[in-house]
């Protein structure tokens, strides 16, 4: 089963450009976190969001979390070629088991 | 420090035949998972182990699939007999882990991908 819900599916956009991905899930949670999958490098963890906090940054990448709303964003600031991939939520309920949402595919074109 | 490895990468079998998939965590990594990726979703939890534990093993088709972590370690995750929907990627992955309190990024194996026939 899958918790998480991303959306859109799919994204296109030019290189320069802001990329902002939505995710919704339905339990509570203990933490939120996002990865980033290419056929290159396989699933790679980008951030991890707690549940006590709001917003967080990392680079390019800036997380928020709204636990009454159930739903995270993700945003990729001035987007790169490189940063063409499927992203995924996932969360964390409290006992370590991370469950999956179906992703976003992003494609950055130069 | 070496990743998260597995193997094979890459497996085609007859159906009806049993395959077994290795990985071998992060050493220190007490959280290990088993993933199943079709094409176009996100990643579904097959079983994790804290230590040699398994903990979670609720969606875990219990008629043909079964895994082992012996001392806690690496880990054989095992399909028998296979079917044509098992076609897949399988995933490892291991984690610091966070017992009760949560728990922390997940580092991921480049994947077996099978295929049967």
């Amino acid at each position: 089963s899958q918790q998480g819900e991303e959306d859109p599916q799919a994204l296109s956009i030019q290189e320069g450009e802001n990329a902002t991905m939505n995710c919704s899930y339905k339990t509570s949670i203990n933490n939120l976190q996002w990865y980033r999958q290419n056929s290159g490098r396989g699933l790679v963890h980008l951030i991890l969001i707690r549940s006590n906090e709001r917003e967080k940054h990392s680079g390019r990448l800036r997380v928020t979390l709204d636990t009454s709303k159930k739903s995270s964003s993700l945003l990729i600031t001035a987007s790169r070629a490189a940063d063409t991939a499927s992203y995924f939520c996932a969360t964390d309920g409290g006992y370590s088991t991370l469950t999956f949402g179906k992703g976003t595919m992003l494609l950055v074109s130069p | 420090e070496a990743g998260v490895v597995q193997s094979p990468r890459y497996k085609i079998i007859e159906k009806k035949q049993p395959v077994a998939f290795w990985c071998n965590p992060i050493s220190g990594h007490n959280t290990l998972y088993w993933y199943l990726q079709n094409l176009g979703q996100g990643p579904e939890l097959l079983i994790r182990y804290e230590n040699e534990e398994a903990v979670d093993d609720s969606q875990l088709p219990k008629d043909r699939f079964s895994a082992e972590r012996l001392k806690g370690v690496d880990s054989t995750l095992k399909i028998q007999p296979a079917e044509l929907g098992d076609s897949a990627v399988y995933l490892c992955a291991s984690s610091l882990g966070g017992a009760q309190g949560g728990g922390t990024e997940a580092f991921f194996g480049q994947g077996t991908r099978l295929t049967v026939v």
